[in-house]
């Protein structure tokens, strides 16, 4: 069964670094999002993303994060300058007529 | 305002115990339903989904659900939990196929060999 991969599956970055997080969804999917996962706490939404542009953001997703689709394959999500606050797991899903919601594996960002 | 409950934060079980963990949900309009179970150190796995027909639901290990639209729950069962059964399960709700999901705050389960 087609999976949402993401990498890199852990980061450490210093506070205030810019760091990208890299998911290739399930291909022929059109709807692509993003999670996050605060330690001991629960899946928040961040964004939706459905044809080239954001459908719906979570008030997390504030000017310093953004979503980019730069090809064909990839779906990005960046943090322009990271805080402590942003270390937690980051989910890609992507959603379409065929496998349904998927998520993919995960990205550990870590703060430092 | 959309938002999912699940009645448990921690359930401890031995080997061979049922299952029963509660979630019920708030949200208007057609509703699609999840159970996800993730591992210790591992990402989020579905056990099962309900979007339609019939509301008892097989998922995958052995786990059931049940959705009661008249009281707005889709409790998980599994009639005899191992201690690979071990981990965090969480309760989403969806409306349609392309909406954010929605969790619940998760219910860790720990089973005692």
């Amino acid at each position: 069964e087609p999976e949402v991969t993401q990498t890199p599956s852990h980061q450490v970055t210093q506070m205030g670094q810019e760091v990208i997080l890299r998911c290739v969804p399930i291909s022929n999917h059109l709807y692509f999002y993003w999670y996050r996962q605060i330690l001991g706490q629960k899946v928040e939404f961040l964004v939706s993303f459905y044809n080239n542009e954001i459908s719906e953001k979570s008030e997390i997703f504030d000017d310093q994060f953004s979503v980019e689709r730069p090809d064909g394959s990839n779906f990005t999500l960046k943090i322009r300058s990271t805080k402590l606050e942003d270390s937690a797991m980051y989910f890609c899903a992507s959603s379409g007529s065929a496998y349904g919601y998927t998520f993919g594996s995960g990205t550990r960002l870590t703060v430092v | 305002a959309q938002s999912v409950s699940q009645h448990n934060h921690h359930v401890i079980l031995s080997e061979a115990a049922s299952l029963e963990l509660g979630c019920n949900y708030s949200y208007g309009g057609t509703v699609n339903l999840f159970w996800y179970v993730q591992y210790p150190g591992q990402h989020l796995q579905l056990l099962l989904k309900y979007f339609s027909g019939d509301p008892l639901v097989k998922g995958i290990k052995g786990f059931e659900a049940e959705f009661i639209k008249s009281k707005f729950s889709f409790n998980l069962r599994k009639p005899s939990v191992q201690w690979s059964d071990t981990a965090e399960y969480f309760c989403a709700v969806i409306g349609t196929s392309y909406d954010k999901v929605i969790f619940g705050p998760g219910t860790s389960l720990s089973v005692i060999p």
